[in-house]
């Protein structure tokens, strides 16, 4: 088995880029997909990266996701930032999901 | 549209029992893995447990394996989680789960239903 580490918490302003990292301690970030869920207070996760950087219908370009082997790590960048995209976001692979980071954007 | 329904959540002491049921519609239910994953208060997302299409494989996550039972019925397009010798650890947000992907490359979840509540207390 292996684990995903997330930062705590980023913040940032309206109309800047956030760049979340998803790190994976042992086996190689290439092994499985990841995918990327944004849970908003009071409601249930959402997708809004699947397959590594595949953004779903109705989620905005302005998401996409990445792997970089050779930090084994993913991540996930939101450009042009809304204040709407305060949430949590929990990076997923495999049945192991990371802690979740709480992206304020402020 | 794809819909996820859960219900059956509630308070329940200590080596209590419970089971939750989820309503799948829109999709064509007898087609997907399905899943269960919880969320304590205030905590991160913690995969449960699988089922295969026809309910001949089943996994679990460490913690549950052998107190909890995933089931499903497809004529009823009906997923089922049942819960017993619960602990005060099990208390959390139950979702339930559409499985997207493939096994060896890598799965997903989504959608997700809206959750039902499960809280194990004396």
């Amino acid at each position: 088995n292996f684990m995903l580490a997330q930062p705590h918490s980023v913040s940032e302003s309206p109309g800047k880029t956030v760049t979340i990292s998803c790190t994976r301690n042992s086996g190689s970030i290439a092994s499985n997909n990841v995918q990327w869920y944004q849970q908003r207070p009071g409601s249930a996760p959402t997708i809004v990266i699947f397959e590594d950087n595949q953004r779903p219908s109705g989620v905005p370009d302005r998401f996409s996701g990445s792997i970089d082997n050779s930090s084994n790590s993913a991540s996930l960048t939101i450009s042009g930032l809304k204040t709407e995209d305060e949430a949590d976001y929990y990076c997923q692979s495999s049945e192991e999901f990371g802690g979740g980071t709480k992206l304020t954007v402020l | 549209d794809v819909q996820l329904v859960e219900s059956g959540g509630g308070l329940v002491q200590p080596g209590g029992s419970l089971r939750l049921s989820c309503a799948a519609s829109g999709f064509t239910f007898k087609s997907f893995w399905m899943s269960w994953v919880r969320q304590a208060p205030g905590k991160g997302l913690e995969w449960v447990a699988n089922i295969k299409q026809d309910g001949s494989e089943k996994y679990y996550v460490d913690s549950v394996r052998g107190r909890f039972t995933i089931s499903r019925d497809n004529a009823r397009n009906s997923l089922y989680l049942q819960m017993n010798s619960l602990s005060v650890e099990d208390t959390a947000i139950y979702y339930c789960a559409r499985v997207l992907g493939a096994w060896i490359t890598g799965r997903w979840f989504d959608p997700w239903g809206q959750g039902t509540l499960v809280t194990v207390s004396s």
